[in-house]
């Protein structure tokens, strides 16, 4: 029973261009969402997350948007930079259950070609 | 240190074997999460450590798998009879508090069984 789903293992873009992950869930109690990025041989690192109460979250190059109804997020990295390489997952969590525990998804890898 | 630090970085163990796995979280940092990580997957959720006490042991698999934080800080991931299916990487994790903070990630602990 996958919660959150991440359906592209992979993503190749072009350096500059706009790189767009997609993830979707399935529970509905979910109300914060997540991204981490992970490289290799190291643990996830946080870069954005969004509460249910919002639509839209931006950090510099990131944004992270959030369709309810849909039950569907996305991280939009623009513009992309090789740095941008790694594992990408999103997670979700239910503040009503504690938000301590957070269900991930598969991963997306993420090349960012120059 | 100023991050997560999980050791050993990788254990190579036999069939049957114990295993320990611990985790020196960020300092001043009350919650402490391990979440394991099998090959192609995101992190899973096992336990999660409020204060001493563990607030929610849902995500740990079977009897054989225990964890402790005798004093609030140093936690330890305890694994009796391992099987070749507990070979994944351990992560570690604490935030500030529980609930709506930014969970940091240690690197992991890579456990092989064979």
């Amino acid at each position: 029973d996958q919660q959150v789903k991440q359906n592209s293992p992979s993503l190749s873009v072009q350096e500059g261009r706009i790189s767009i992950l997609n993830c979707d869930y399935t529970n509905s109690m979910f109300d914060y969402f997540l991204w981490y990025k992970k490289y290799p041989a190291e643990g996830p690192t946080f870069l954005i997350s969004i509460s249910s109460i919002k639509d839209k979250n931006e950090d510099g190059r990131f944004t992270v948007f959030l369709n309810k109804s849909a039950k569907h997020l996305s991280l939009h990295i623009v513009p992309s930079q090789p740095g941008d390489s790694a594992v990408y997952f999103c997670a979700a969590s239910s503040q009503g259950q504690g938000a301590q525990k957070l269900v991930f998804g598969q991963g997306t890898r993420l090349t960012i070609n120059p | 240190g100023a991050g997560v630090s999980q050791t050993p970085s990788n254990k190579v163990t036999e069939k049957g074997k114990y295993v320990e796995l611990r985790c020196d979280p960020i300092s001043g940092h009350t919650a402490l999460y391990w979440y394991r990580q099998s090959l192609g997957q995101g992190p899973e959720f096992l336990i999660y450590f409020q204060g001493t006490g563990a607030a929610d042991d849902s995500g740990l698999p079977n009897d054989r798998f225990f964890a402790v934080r005798p004093e609030g800080s140093v936690s330890t991931l305890k694994i009796q009879r391992t099987e070749r299916g507990d070979s994944a990487v351990y992560l570690c994790a604490s935030s500030l508090t529980a609930g709506g903070n930014t969970i940091y990630f240690g690197e992991g602990s890579w456990l092989t069984v064979v």
